[in-house]
């Protein structure tokens, strides 16, 4: 089976860098999608890793290590707008039908 | 295109209606699915469909059903609602089975009393 593992909650300051982590224990692993979900909104994705190493996108990069199942966000020049929650997930079974096994979600806060 | 769209948005019922939400989208896309959005907990797979005419289960069936007859349209019923399926549901859909990128809908939220 699945299983993954978030943070509940991170604060941080505008400006500044936050890193949002994952771990995760699968009985495969055929890649780790992070998606935002705003408060009271749909989530949107935002990156997805399947071989090992960093994934820049802008202020956001994501990083995988699957011999060690660790996963983190890395969000850069933080701003307001990017309060919201970050959510892991993986396929179940991996290679599967996108069958995605979520994380309980980290709610990220971002104060001035 | 209006992507994934989903209603209603809000709906109060009482414990043993029934009901049906509903989610279409115009992407053409071949998968399509619904989960389930509890507090402290992350999203859960209802129930999934790899195209019209085919569906499967997910982590959390029981009490739901779903059929689909056309690519466009991923209807999700409940027999008879309790109030254990107070939640916010999601209809997610991709281009196929296996894609990278899932869209989500703006979801509805249901209340059980």
């Amino acid at each position: 089976g699945q299983s993954l593992e978030q943070p509940s909650e991170v604060t941080a300051v505008e400006g500044a860098i936050v890193q949002i982590n994952c771990t995760y224990q699968t009985s495969g692993f055929n890649g780790l999608f992070w998606y935002q979900q705003h408060a009271g909104e749909a989530p949107t994705f935002l990156s997805y890793n399947v071989l090992d190493g960093l994934e820049e996108k802008g202020r956001f990069s994501s990083f995988l290590s699957r011999s060690k199942g660790y996963s983190y966000l890395l969000l850069k020049e933080l701003q307001m707008k990017d309060s919201a929650s970050y959510l892991c997930a993986v396929r179940d079974p991996p290679g599967g039908y996108n069958k995605l096994i979520f994380g309980a979600g980290t709610r990220l806060a971002v104060h001035p | 295109n209006a992507g994934v769209t989903q209603t209603p948005k809000f709906q109060v019922l009482k414990t043993g209606q029934s009901m049906t939400l509903q989610c279409a989208q115009d992407m053409n896309h071949e998968y399509m699915s619904w989960y389930r959005q509890d507090p402290g907990m992350g999203l859960r797979l209802i129930h999934y469909s790899v195209g019209a005419g085919i569906t499967d289960q997910g982590e959390v069936p029981n009490g739901y059903n779903v059929s689909r007859s056309t690519t466009e349209d991923f209807p999700l019923r409940l027999l008879s609602a309790a109030p254990s399926q107070t939640s916010v549901y999601f209809c997610a859909s991709s281009y196929r089975a296996g894609a990278d990128t899932q869209y989500f809908g703006p979801g509805t939220r249901l209340t059980v009393l």
